[in-house]
């Protein structure tokens, strides 16, 4: 059983939707971190989340709208998203946030997977 | 361009056997290196964690460091089917005063019975 949560599983939306990936953790971790991973690929980073303010954004589209409310949760804000963007969407935690040489271990939840029609 | 490099197999081993896997990373300077696991249409599963240079074990688990090859593999001993996933090596490496995980293109590991 995994320690980080994402709802939904599994998600379908047209590209006029709006919807939100949602994500928890309670392990007490200060870094919370969204990837998008396509098939037979890595998972690629698209924000970082350090003591619940945004410290990286890796120049994702503004369709995509990361939201950390709390030091727990943590949200992906969808709207008029393309068909490219469908893929599995990851959620991962660390206990500290990305040093500038070193890195705590990151632990992934088991995703979102969403298909844009 | 800094780069995790790994073969992307599938590496094909008879069960019972040592799967051998490898990477090579491009940043000198990077401190962190991981081993993950990922089933076909699952998450990653972080299997080892290694900092300094060496061997590090987890049960049928090793992880080994050369940072003056910039070269970290992972030997997973008596290979079970079970152990049949795409294993991704993840190297911090720093970007204009951050660091994020770089991941490699992942290496598949068949195990047969």
């Amino acid at each position: 059983d995994t320690e980080v949560t994402q709802t939904p599983k599994h998600l379908v939306m047209g590209m006029t939707n709006k919807k939100s990936l949602k994500c928890e953790q309670h392990m007490g971790h200060r870094a919370m971190y969204w990837y998008k991973q396509k098939a037979k690929k890595p998972p690629e980073l698209m924000f970082v989340y350090s003591y619940e303010k945004l410290s990286i954004n890796e120049s994702v589209p503004s369709r995509f709208s990361p939201e950390c409310p709390n030091s727990s949760l943590l949200n992906l804000h969808l709207h008029a998203l393309q068909p490219e963007d469908s893929a599995l969407y990851l959620c991962a935690s660390s206990q500290s946030p990305p040093g500038l040489y070193s890195n705590q271990p990151q632990h992934f939840g088991d995703g979102t997977r969403l298909s844009i029609l | 361009q800094k780069e995790v490099e790994q073969n992307s197999g599938p590496l094909s081993v008879p069960e019972g056997a040592i799967a051998s896997l490898n990477c090579t990373y491009s940043d000198r300077v990077s401190q962190s290196f991981f081993w993950y696991r990922q089933y076909s249409g699952k998450s990653p599963e972080l299997i080892m964690s290694i900092y300094s240079n060496g061997d590090k074990e987890d049960g049928r688990f090793t992880a080994q460091l050369n940072k003056a090859s910039q070269y970290v593999s992972l030997l997973i001993r008596d290979s079970q089917p079970s152990d049949s996933a795409t294993y991704l090596c993840a190297v911090n490496m720093a970007n204009s005063g951050y660091s994020t995980l770089t991941f490699g293109k992942g290496t598949m590991l068949l195990v047969s019975p």
